[in-house]
């Protein structure tokens, strides 16, 4: 199985400053037809997870732009460009590439 | 609008059975694959099985194999999950999420039904 690796766990963060997360996969999530299947959920307190970022850096509808991600193969971060109090919550990387699916272990965002 | 409304969560004794529905609509369900993934409390959340649109393929995580069993129904917009010996792990909210074919990976969320076991 793919384990995915997330750091930091919380990041305490001050309102209008940039956060980051990175996570990192144990293997390749690059897929046979040339896709990185690496996304990133949004769970706020007592909400189902929300689709963020899709395939390393595709926005998903409705999400603002002040959330980023980049990387590849191994390797991937997602970006808030400045925090806002709404962006309090939970990040999680997963992977699609191949079964299982795979969490990352979650990073808890606060404000200071 | 997409939906996807779970249901069938309870409390339940270990060892017990129950089987969950998630009713899909706003979107062409019959062309999606689908997903089981359920989140523990306090924990982060947890693939459970795979359905392709036609039923033909179908994958399930370790911790369920043999245990749950995962249907659909297109022709009713519905998705299930069959899940027998049910044990104290198992509990957790369990949601409904489809595969999209651009997104690759699960872009839509219902808000998640509650199994519980215990004693």
């Amino acid at each position: 199985d793919i384990v995915m690796t997330q750091t930091p766990l919380s990041s305490p963060v001050t309102l209008g400053q940039p956060a980051s997360i990175s996570c990192r996969s144990s293997q390749s999530l690059v897929h046979s037809d040339g896709n990185t299947y690496l996304s990133w959920l949004q769970q706020r307190p007592g909400q189902p997870p929300r689709l963020l970022i899709y395939k390393i850096s595709n926005r998903f509808s409705g999400v603002p732009d002040r959330f980023s991600g980049s990387g590849t193969g191994t390797d991937f971060t997602l970006k808030i460009s400045r925090v806002e109090a709404e962006d309090v919550g939970v990040y999680y990387c997963v992977q699609t590439a191949q079964f299982p699916h795979t969490f990352g272990q979650g990073t808890t965002l606060e404000i200071k | 609008e997409i939906q996807l409304v779970e249901s069938g969560g309870d409390l339940v004794q270990p060892g017990g059975s129950l089987r969950l529905s998630c009713a899909a609509s706003g979107f062409s369900f019959s062309t999606y694959s689908m997903n089981w993934v359920r989140q523990a409390p306090g924990k982060g959340p947890e693939w459970v099985s795979h359905i392709s649109s036609s039923s033909s393929i179908i994958y399930y995580a370790d911790s369920v194999k043999g245990r749950f069993t995962v249907s659909r129904d297109n022709a009713k917009n519905s998705l299930y999950l069959q899940m027998n010996s049910l044990r104290d792990e198992d509990t957790a909210v369990y949601y409904c999420a489809p595969t999209g074919k651009i997104l690759g990976t699960m872009g839509y969320w219902g808000q998640g039904t509650l199994v519980t076991v215990s004693s």
